[in-house]
């Protein structure tokens, strides 16, 4: 079946650092790619996807590029802040029966 | 304008009671969903409508009853919950569902509830 793998959390990292977290996944298919964010206390915010071979999505300095030959979808940002922190998800669909499927999503602590 | 909304924001009930929560999305979004979400996990699937039907139900327990009333509007009925039923619930709607996988998925800000 399909399946997400998130790296083992959680992160911390000082301001302005240089964040990667890495996803990796299982897929029949083509799927497409998501990373949503869930700040403290929040539902879910997509935050960038991406729906086919190197395609790279990118919002609010977050960055992701979909590689099919590695099948990985890995989250990247040049500097973070302490607005950052959250859990982020990695997630895809299939497009069969609308279904989401998640990794387990990290926590990101950004200190000042 | 991608919000969906949903209330109430914080419910506590005993497990005899019955109460409902509201989702409302003014998208045009033809699909919407429910998940639960338990601490520190992602979220699980519940329900689907598609066009006001119910199109997928991954087997949750009857003392949860979903309903569609229009295209944009959500309910979940509570009745008779357990204590380990206490998670934040998540409403979610996309333009088509099941239209491919491009399909976005857009989430609300979720109704925590706890079950006394």
């Amino acid at each position: 079946g399909d399946s997400v793998t998130q790296m083992e959390g959680p992160v911390t990292l000082s301001e302005e650092a240089f964040l990667t977290i890495n996803c990796t996944y299982t897929a029949t298919g083509y799927p497409s790619l998501f990373w949503y964010v869930q700040y403290p206390g929040e539902g879910l915010q997509l935050l960038l996807k991406a729906t086919k071979a190197d395609d790279k999505g990118s919002n609010k300095g977050f960055e992701a590029t979909y590689r099919k030959e590695t099948t990985s979808f890995h989250l990247e940002k040049g500097s973070v802040q302490v607005s950052d922190s959250a859990v982020y998800f990695c997630a895809l669909n299939t497009g069969a029966n609308s279904k989401l499927t998640f990794g387990k999503g990290i926590t990101l602590s950004v200190r000042p | 304008d991608t919000e969906v909304t949903q209330t109430p924001k914080h419910l506590v009930m005993g497990m005899t009671n019955k109460k409902s929560l509201k989702c409302e999305q003014h998208m045009g979004h033809r699909a919407m969903y429910w998940y639960k979400q338990k601490a520190k996990k992602p979220p699980e699937l519940m329900f689907v409508y598609s066009y006001e039907k119910l199109s997928i139900n991954e087997s949750v327990p009857s003392r949860f009853s979903p309903e569609c009333p229009n295209s944009s509007l959500l309910n979940l009925h509570l009745h008779a919950l357990q204590p380990e039923d206490s998670a934040l619930y998540l409403c979610a709607s996309s333009r088509f569902g099941g239209a491919g996988p491009a399909e976005t998925q857009y989430f609300g800000p979720g109704t925590r509830l706890l079950v006394l």
